[in-house]
């Protein structure tokens, strides 16, 4: 079964925090694809990163990085001195090789205050 | 180059009524993929397509609601007799080609907003 888990509802963090966001995922796929994906109060959908399985390397932009740990089934995402307008909706979504769509965890609703 | 586009933005309904929702996916793109997201849930999976097939449907609620994808025109999600508890915000994303395989990445649409009264 394709599960993914993001074990936090809501984070509350201060302007210029660093705050992580976990995701937990299950596959049996050997090839499979992560992302990260913004929802603004807007509510569009913004694509943030694309991992594949057989990279481990994190990744850094900007303010932005992410931490792939396979041996934890783990894609947590960090922001570094956040700011107001990272306040959004964030998921972590998990598409295995053998299957055509995204499988979602249920978000985690990151607020930044100023 | 245009991205995905859905419409209506927002569509409101009673009870007992049918909603349609459109998607034209991105230039050159022939998958479509419909995703539900119930208020403060994530998107859910409901329907994959290509044109002219329905490739699958595991995620589809097995009344009320049907997709198709034809050769010529956007992707209709129909939604019969709708209910309160259809009220969500659809999601489309088109693909260029299979993703089954090998990944293919997906461009979401902003969303419809249904609201049944």
């Amino acid at each position: 079964a394709q599960k993914v888990t993001q074990a936090q509802t809501e984070i509350s963090v201060v302007e210029k925090e660093d705050v992580t966001l976990d995701c937990v995922y299950e596959t049996r796929d050997t090839t499979y694809y992560l992302f990260w994906y913004k929802q603004p109060p807007s509510g569009e959908l913004v694509f943030l990163i694309r991992r594949n399985s057989f990279d481990e390397q994190n990744e850094i932009s900007g303010r932005y990085s992410w931490n792939f740990q396979k041996s934890t089934s783990s894609f947590n995402f960090t922001i570094t001195a956040s700011q107001v307008v990272d306040s959004a909706v964030y998921f972590c979504a998990l598409k295995g090789g053998s299957q055509g769509n995204l499988i979602f965890g249920k978000g985690t609703k990151l607020s930044v205050k100023p | 180059n245009a991205g995905v586009m859905q419409n209506p933005r927002h569509l409101v309904r009673r009870r007992g009524q049918e909603a349609r929702l459109r998607c034209s996916p991105m230039k050159g793109h022939s998958h479509v993929y419909w995703y539900r997201q119930l208020p403060e849930e994530g998107l859910k999976f409901m329907v994959y397509l290509q044109k002219e097939n329905i490739i699958d449907e595991s995620g589809m609620p097995k009344e009320r609601f049907s997709a198709e994808f034809p050769k010529e025109g956007p992707s209709i999600l129909r939604i019969q007799q709708v209910v309160r508890g259809d009220s969500a915000a659809y999601f489309c994303a088109s693909s260029q080609y299979s993703g089954t395989l090998s990944y293919n990445e997906q461009f979401f649409g902003p969303g419809t907003r249904l609201t049944v009264l």
